[in-house]
């Protein structure tokens, strides 16, 4: 059974700070997913990684993924208020014949303090 | 990116009763999916919905409890049934786009009294 594993799962930091968020996971795949979710919001889609060293980035949010490692990482620069959120990977498990099926970590809440 | 509706927003419900939720979808798209997240927790896939087949679900969730319909390419719904207390969280319902992508809906919020 795949386990996605993130952390830390809570996160105080101060605006302007640097930090990373790690999820690993415990089966292969080369499918990785980061949503951002808002309280009492659906979870909005920042990256999708598709292969061994796939790196992307938007904004303040960089995001990458090494599939030997079975490790992804959210790197935030110089944190703002606006990125306080909760941060989820998912994992897919792809299949051609059966298609997708995420496997979610458990999440790492984000709070960015003035 | 797809544009996912869902029908209700949120809704309290007695013990026993059963609820169906709506998604919607503004393309045609050949995997929907439905997760459930618990009140501090993460997501957890519920069932796979393909067109013209029965849904897969997921280990712990049953057709009898989540009955699902995929009736067109871009419409299914979920059954809650038999609500218990433990049945309260948030629905959600995701589809695939271009083969790698998986969009949410804006969820159902449920609690079960």
């Amino acid at each position: 059974e795949l386990k996605v594993e993130q952390n830390p799962l809570f996160l105080s930091m101060q605006e302007g700070k640097n930090y990373t968020i790690y999820c690993n996971y415990s089966t292969t795949s080369d499918r990785l997913y980061w949503y951002r979710q808002d309280p009492g919001k659906s979870l909005e889609s920042l990256f999708v990684l598709l292969s061994n060293g796939a790196v992307k980035q938007e904004g303040r949010l960089m995001a990458s993924l090494d599939t030997k490692a079975r490790l992804s990482t959210l790197h935030i620069t110089a944190a703002v208020h606006d990125l306080s959120a909760t941060y989820f990977c998912a994992v897919d498990m792809y299949r051609e014949t059966s298609g997708s099926r995420l496997t979610f970590g458990e999440g790492t809440q984000l709070t960015v303090n003035p | 990116s797809a544009v996912i509706s869902q029908k209700p927003s949120r809704d309290i419900c007695q013990r026993g009763t059963s609820l169906t939720i709506q998604c919607q979808v503004d393309s045609q798209v050949t995997m929907m999916f439905w997760y459930r997240q618990q009140p501090g927790q993460s997501l957890t896939l519920i069932a796979t919905a393909n067109q013209g087949s029965e849904a897969t679900y997921e280990s712990g969730f049953v057709i009898d409890k989540f009955p699902i319909s995929r009736p067109n390419l871009t419409f299914s719904t979920l059954t809650v049934s038999n609500m218990s207390p433990e049945d309260s969280s948030i629905y959600l319902c995701s589809v695939g786009h271009r083969g790698y992508e998986q969009y949410f809906g804006p969820g159902t919020r449920l609690t079960v009294t």
